[in-house]
């Protein structure tokens, strides 16, 4: 069975600052990797996913994410924070099952 | 074109009693998916319909849960003799379902939040 590790329940970033948001994966064969996106009150939007063709992929909003074989890391960036950027994000992975397994989520706040 | 779309969007209901809870998928999905967000568990998987398949129930807590699909598209998730544990918000997904399914972006609706008081 697979698992997914997201460091940091809650992470502030000043506008404008580096966002890293930290995600590792476990599982025997890498999995399919994808970010989502919740803003309050709303379902998860995908920001991105890793399916093997490129290990560094780029997704909505700026955002983009390096797949780590030798980490286990599917870690999100963004170089610019905007406000409206904070958001609850989750890490999921999928694999011979297709449902997703979630991380347990990273609360984003952007200070101004 | 239209998204998932869940009704009700929110439910309180009293401990014991039964609740259903509908999913209307992206139009042309075969892949559908529930999902329960609770505070103490995170995003937990439920249950997964593809085609005419048998579902995958691996993720259904407990009997009292229960989920059909009807006519492959609109989905019913059914709680029975509802607990207070149940609280949490109900996530429904779709996806195209393509034979190489693990890779297909799921689209989620915006849930149904549960209260059992």
């Amino acid at each position: 069975a697979q698992s997914v590790t997201q460091l940091g329940s809650h992470v502030s970033v000043s506008e404008g600052a580096l966002v890293l948001l930290r995600c590792n994966y476990s599982s025997s064969v890498p999995p399919y990797l994808f970010w989502y996106v919740q803003y309050p009150n709303q379902g998860l939007q995908l920001l991105l996913k890793y399916t093997s063709a490129a290990t560094l992929v780029k997704g909505i909003n700026g955002f983009e994410a390096e797949f780590k074989k030798s980490e286990t890391s599917f870690h999100l960036t963004k170089p610019s924070a905007h406000m409206s950027d904070a958001a609850e994000y989750f890490c999921a992975a999928s694999g011979s099952a297709r449902q997703l397994t979630f991380g347990s989520g990273t609360q984003l706040t952007v200070l101004p | 074109g239209a998204g998932v779309s869940q009704s009700p969007s929110n439910k309180v209901t009293e401990k014991g009693k039964d609740v259903e809870l509908r999913c209307d998928p992206i139009s042309g999905h075969t892949a559908l998916y529930w999902y329960r967000q609770s505070l103490g568990q995170g995003l937990e998987f439920l249950i997964y319909f593809q085609g005419n398949s048998a579902p995958d129930k691996s993720g259904l807590p407990s009997d009292r849960f229960s989920a059909e699909r009807t006519g492959g598209s609109v989905s019913t998730l059914t709680i029975q003799r509802t607990q207070q544990e149940d609280s949490a918000v109900y996530l429904c997904a779709s996806s195209l379902g393509t034979s190489g399914g693990a890779v297909d972006e799921q689209f989620f609706g915006p849930g149904t939040r549960l209260t059992v008081l």
